[in-house]
C-alpha cells in the first residue's frame, strides 16, 4: 500500500517563530490533506490541496504531486498551533473505492 | 450547529461488554466513515459507507458492526469488549472523495 511519511515527527517552537512541516508519499494520488489536531482531540482539516498552493492567513501548503510531497507553512506561529499535524492520501481499496490514509504526524509545540 | 457529532464522548466500560457509539452528519454528504486513533495517535480507517451501502470494511475483527439507517448517521456497535479495543474512534463524512470533517471523537476506555 502506499506509504505516507511526515517529518520532522516533534517540533519545539517559541512564539512567533516560522516553521515547514514535509509530507512524503510513495506512490501518485490525486489529492492531499492535512488536519490539525488540537490538544483536546479535535481534528480539523485545514487544506484541501491536491497540486499547487493555498494560503489561509498564517498557514499555507503546497504539493507537488509530480515529485510526491506536500509542505505545511506555519508562519508568526501561536500558542494556539500547538497539536498534532496531520497528511493524508487517497488510495484505491479492492471494492473500488478509496480510502485516506494518513501519516503519523508531526507533534508541534509552540512555547510563550 | 455541529457539522458531526458523535456520542458518547467518553466511554469507560469492563472487558467483555457490549457498547455502541453513535454519528449522525447533517452536512447532506453521501459519504460516512470510521476511524480508529491508538495511543501512538495513529489514525486508520475502519468503516466507510456510501448511501448506506458499506463500501470499506478494513481488516477489523467481526466484534466490529457498523450500522448506518440513513445517508446522515453511522452508528458503531461493539461486542464483548477486549482492553485491547481502548483507543479514540472518530466519526467522519464527505461529499463523495472530496475534503473529509471529523466528529469530536468519542474515547472509549476498556477496563
Amino acid at each position: 500500500g502506499i506509504q505516507v511519511e511526515q517529518s520532522p515527527p516533534d517540533l519545539i517552537l517559541q512564539e512567533g517563530a516560522n516553521s515547514t512541516l514535509r509530507c512524503n508519499f510513495s506512490d501518485s494520488v490525486n489529492n492531499l490533506q492535512w488536519f490539525h489536531q488540537n490538544p483536546w482531540g479535535q481534528l480539523i482539516n485545514l487544506f484541501y490541496i491536491p497540486s499547487g498552493t493555498k494560503q489561509n492567513g498564517r498557514l499555507s501548503a503546497t504539493t507537488v504531486a509530480t515529485e510526491r510531497y506536500s509542505l505545511l507553512y506555519i508562519s508568526s506561529s501561536q500558542t494556539t498551533d500547538s497539536g498534532v499535524y496531520f497528511c493524508a492520501v487517497p488510495h484505491p481499496t479492492q471494492g473500488g473505492s478509496e480510502k485516506l490514509v494518513f501519516g503519523k504526524g508531526t507533534k508541534l509545540t509552540v512555547n510563550p | 450547529d455541529t457539522a458531526v457529532s458523535q456520542t458518547p464522548k467518553y466511554l469507560v466500560t469492563q472487558m467483555g461488554n457490549d457498547k455502541s457509539i453513535k454519528c449522525e452528519q447533517n452536512l447532506g454528504h453521501d459519504t460516512m466513515y470510521w476511524y480508529k486513533q491508538d495511543s501512538k495517535k495513529f489514525l486508520k480507517i475502519m468503516f466507510s459507507y456510501n448511501n448506506k451501502e458499506l463500501i470499506i470494511n478494513e481488516t477489523v475483527p467481526n466484534r466490529f458492526s457498523p450500522k448506518s439507517p440513513d445517508k446522515a448517521h453511522l452508528n458503531l456497535h461493539i461486542n464483548s469488549l477486549e482492553l485491547g479495543d481502548s483507543a479514540v474512534y472518530f466519526c467522519a463524512s464527505s461529499h463523495s472523495r472530496n475534503t473529509i470533517y471529523f466528529g469530536e471523537g468519542s474515547w472509549l476506555t476498556v477496563v
